[in-house]
């Protein structure tokens, strides 16, 4: 079945304390972006990455660092969390590097920071 | 960057009755325009897209209406029904290859 592929789901954690949020997709897409839903904001782009090895800064990207070794996964970190940081987030990818493809969404991972 | 707008944000109905939710963007040279639904505590997912060189495109009850001059395009859905109380997100393809999403509309279809 194709799927993006979220881990984990829900998570809560410390300020400072470094996490990672994983997510893979079985598609081939070569596009990769993840995003934070916030109420009232809606979904705004931390950071998207066209291809292995090729990373660009979304409209908020303080905070969080991206990756992009492997075509399929595309991990979201977050080397001090804080509060602010609170947050659902979603992974999407697209096929091919037209403006004008489908994104995927992973199923989510809800973060707390306390 | 792109600047997308949305209204309303929220929006309620009777059943069978239509709503409409408008979004408006700032590139030009976007040209990729697709409306996602969010259930809750659900993923986002497609519902509906349009691409510039088309002025309406229509899926059953949805349909979606593009005006490049303006720089707006909106989100019809007809006879409403229990089963579209969803949040509606637009977004838009725009010339950085991103899609940039409005701020979401939440619609609830009434008994």
């Amino acid at each position: 079945e194709a799927q993006v592929t979220q881990n984990p789901r829900y998570l809560i954690t410390v300020t400072g304390k470094k996490l990672t949020v994983t997510c893979s997709q079985n598609m081939n897409h070569e596009y990769m972006s993840w995003y934070r839903q916030d109420p009232g904001l809606g979904l705004r782009q931390i950071y998207y990455s066209m291809n292995v090895e090729v990373t660009d800064k979304g409209d908020v990207p303080e905070g969080y660092k991206v990756s992009r070794k492997e075509k399929r996964n595309f991990p979201l970190i977050l080397e001090s969390p804080s509060p602010n940081q609170t947050s659902l987030y979603f992974c999407a990818s697209r096929p091919g590097r037209a403006m004008n493809t489908e994104a995927f969404f992973g199923q989510g991972t809800r973060l707390t920071v306390v | 960057g792109e600047n997308v707008e949305q209204h309303p944000s929220t929006l309620s109905v009777q059943e069978g009755d239509s709503a409409v939710i408008k979004c408006t963007y700032s590139d030009s040279a976007s040209n990729y325009f697709p409306w996602y639904k969010q259930e809750l505590g659900k993923r986002p997912q497609l519902i509906i897209d349009i691409r510039s060189n088309v002025g309406e495109k229509k899926d059953q009850r949805i349909a979606v209406t593009l005006n490049k001059t303006a720089k707006h395009f909106s989100l019809h859905i007809t006879e409403t029904q229990p089963e579209d109380s969803a949040v509606y997100f637009c977004a838009v393809g725009g010339s950085a290859r991103q899609l940039t999403f409005g701020s979401g509309t939440q619609l609830t279809v009434l008994p």
